[in-house]
């Protein structure tokens, strides 16, 4: 069983609408928590990290962290044709100091219909 | 900044040729990480290195993989010999250690295809 599971997609919205990505975790000591954008033949970009559980909102994202229920998401407000995109939720376990792994979901495939 | 620097961007070669993908963080940056991307498996780490040592290499397919990072400034990922199951999008990615983000900054990627 893959350690990050996100829904494969493609998810379809209006331009306008609020997206909502979902991933879950298998690993409880998992520590800290990335979404990562990549466009199509593009490489991957961070666009929210969140370590605490609630909310982070940061202009139209806002990422929420569930540990007890192993479950992070990323909602995008006023969706745009710009944000049609892959999401790929990352995972980074708790370990030494040195530590800079992240285990990632294999993505979803997010359409915004102008 | 001139951010990760990959060569090539593309590679096109036989199955049973040794392939060497190079890789240049950017400057400053103490991590360095080899993914290989393709449609099935997603994302997946080969190894990275922290100030030019490897910390973890787990994620290496088999002994045909090997990556060096000779200094701060240069790393390379070699396949020898290449067979077509390793055809994929292979990224470099640097990240400081000094961040308090973790954010790893992603090359632009060379995409492999053994034939």
């Amino acid at each position: 069983q893959k350690e990050v599971e996100q829904n494969s997609g493609p998810l379809s919205v209006p331009e306008g609408a609020i997206a909502s990505l979902n991933c879950t975790y298998s690993d409880r000591v998992s520590q800290s928590f990335f979404w990562y954008r990549q466009y199509s033949g593009k490489s991957p970009e961070l666009i929210m990290s969140i370590y605490s559980n609630g909310d982070k909102e940061d202009g139209r994202f806002t990422a929420q962290l569930n540990k007890a229920s192993q479950y992070v998401s990323l909602l995008i407000r006023d969706s745009q044709p710009s944000d049609s995109a892959t999401y790929l939720c990352a995972v980074k376990l708790l370990g030494a100091g040195n530590n800079r792994k992240l285990i990632w979901g294999l993505g979803t495939s997010l359409a915004v219909n102008p | 900044d001139a951010g990760v620097i990959q060569s090539p961007r593309h590679e096109v070669t036989e199955m049973g040729q040794e392939v060497t993908l190079r890789c240049k963080p950017i400057s400053g940056h103490d991590y360095l990480f080899w993914y290989r991307q393709t449609m099935m498996r997603g994302l997946e780490l080969l190894i990275y290195f922290n100030n030019n040592v490897p910390i973890d290499d787990s994620g290496m397919p088999e002994d045909r993989f090997s990556a060096k990072m000779p200094n701060a400034s240069f790393s390379t990922l070699k396949i020898q010999p290449s067979e077509p199951r390793d055809s994929a999008v292979y990224f470099c990615a640097s990240s400081s250690g000094l961040a308090t983000s973790n954010e790893q900054f992603f090359g632009p990627g060379t995409r492999l295809t053994v034939l």
